[in-house]
């Protein structure tokens, strides 16, 4: 059982905008910023987004991020077949005093 | 340009020790302040973060491994090392080193990677 919740799956069409949530609690997202990754299988983790809505140099800017209290997620507009992956959000947890990561969700471009 | 290598024993038996090295090139781990970080992907599943190491020495782990990790660095090689001791099949896993974006981040941010490494426990 992650720390962070996660939906397992989400689906969307070509164009088509996507949101993933990932909840969390007082200790993680509630009081540290969230990150996203980005994992096509059989690949490294690719970071996405870092403290809540920063884009490292390459991420498009159809990827985007947000957080709302214990709550953070990551928005792709302009869905694109490439965009067919694992994606994972991360925080640091006060009372773990650990890095947590969400279960992840399996995105599928129909 | 950094990159990070992870290298070991492909298979480890039960109860036995599983001993990772990561080797830093395009840079050094003694002379920054990151946090180097270990993260493992069992098949199928998710990302676990094992543990991550300042070069001062400051150490952080997953408080469900805390009691069988042990990450160091050598900084006169550049390489990290992880040991996880007692493992069972519940180990196999992909391991991963990563490296976060900023000095000092602990936030759960690793933006440069190695490709990781298999390692099975069978006997």
């Amino acid at each position: 059982q992650s720390v962070l919740t996660q939906p397992p799956s989400a689906s969307g069409t070509p164009g088509q905008r996507v949101t993933i949530f990932c909840s969390g609690s007082s200790s993680n997202i509630g009081s540290n910023s969230v990150n996203w990754y980005q994992q096509v299988p059989g690949t490294a983790p690719k970071l996405l987004i870092s403290s809540n809505n920063q884009r490292p140099s390459g991420v498009p800017d159809r990827f985007s991020g947000s957080k709302s209290g214990t709550s953070a997620s990551l928005a792709i507009s302009g869905l694109q077949s490439e965009d067919e992956a694992d994606y994972y959000c991360a925080a640091w947890d006060d009372s773990l005093n650990a890095v947590v990561f969400g279960g992840g969700t399996k995105l599928t471009v129909l | 340009q950094l990159q990070l290598r992870e290298s070991g024993p492909g298979l480890v038996k039960p109860s036995e020790t599983l001993s990772l090295t990561c080797t830093v090139s395009g840079g050094s781990i003694g002379s920054t302040s990151y946090y180097w970080g270990w993260i493992r992907q069992p098949p199928g599943k998710g990302l676990e973060w094992i543990g991550s190491l300042h070069y001062s020495g400051n150490t952080y782990y997953s408080p469900s491994l805390k009691s069988r990790v042990t990450i160091s660095g050598d900084t006169s090689r550049d390489q990290l090392s992880l040991k996880l001791s007692s493992v069972t099949a519940a180990d196999t896993a992909v391991y991963y080193c990563a490296r976060p974006p900023h000095y000092y981040d602990r936030t759960g941010a690793f933006d440069i990677w190695g490709q990781g490494t298999m390692v099975t426990v069978s006997s």
